[in-house]
């Protein structure tokens, strides 16, 4: 049973490109969450999805950043016009439900921004 | 709004030997969900250990187990004969009975042959 899969695991951008992450959840799993972790820092909630819904993106700054869960394929995070202090590990999980489920961590997509 | 502080940046430990790792945190909810997760250098978030705020029993996973003090809000980690693979940065997790994580900035654990 493959674990949650995120690719690129190491994307490099210069300013002002656009990077998108993505994010394919286990198996059976149709809840998905984005976290963010900055050097030294635990990692901070960005945004949860259900298949084609954003369920909360409270966490998520409201410019230059969206998500998006299509009914087939992977969950998108998307960066545009990126700037140096995107420079992050972007962590992808899943659960299978929502409520009392672990959450379950993809390996990050490591995002340097020169 | 809910806070996990670990005020333990780093910690060492000798091979075969015993550590704590001190994790406290705020809530006024009564139900809710606290993990320990390990990230080795591979960056990897791999779940450790999870207890439920509603049994009273410390949860435990083969050299991993927990003390948890509900009261006092305290979540602390033991390893037992620490092994050189246990190196990593340790984060203690709060979990509501919602969804969201919140992380503490974590610790980092050096194991010593």
């Amino acid at each position: 049973n493959a674990g949650v899969m995120q690719n690129p695991r190491h994307l490099v951008r210069r300013r002002g490109q656009e990077a998108r992450l993505r994010c394919s959840p286990m198996k059976g799993h149709s809840h998905v969450y984005w976290y963010r972790q900055l050097p030294e820092e635990g990692l901070k909630f960005m945004v949860y999805l259900q298949k084609e819904n954003i369920i909360d993106e409270s966490g998520m700054p409201k410019e230059r950043f969206s998500a998006e869960f299509p009914k087939e394929g992977p969950s998108i995070l998307r960066i545009q016009q990126v700037v140096r202090g995107d420079s992050a590990a972007y962590f992808c999980a899943s659960s299978p439900g929502q409520l009392g489920e672990t959450q379950y961590f993809g390996p990050g997509t490591r995002l340097l921004v020169l | 709004a809910q806070t996990v502080t670990q005020s333990q940046p780093e910690m060492s430990v000798q091979e075969a030997e015993t550590v704590t790792l001190s994790c406290t945190y705020d809530t006024s909810e009564s139900d809710y969900y606290l993990f320990w997760y390990k990230q080795p250098p591979s960056r990897q978030m791999i779940l450790v250990i999870r207890q439920e705020a509603y049994k009273q029993q410390n949860a435990t996973e083969n050299r991993f187990s927990v003390n948890f003090q509900k009261a006092a809000k305290s979540f602390s980690l033991k390893i037992s004969d620490s092994q050189l693979g246990d190196a990593a940065m340790y984060f203690c997790a709060y979990r509501s009975d919602t969804y969201k994580y919140i992380f503490g900035t974590g610790t980092r654990l050096k194991v010593l042959a």
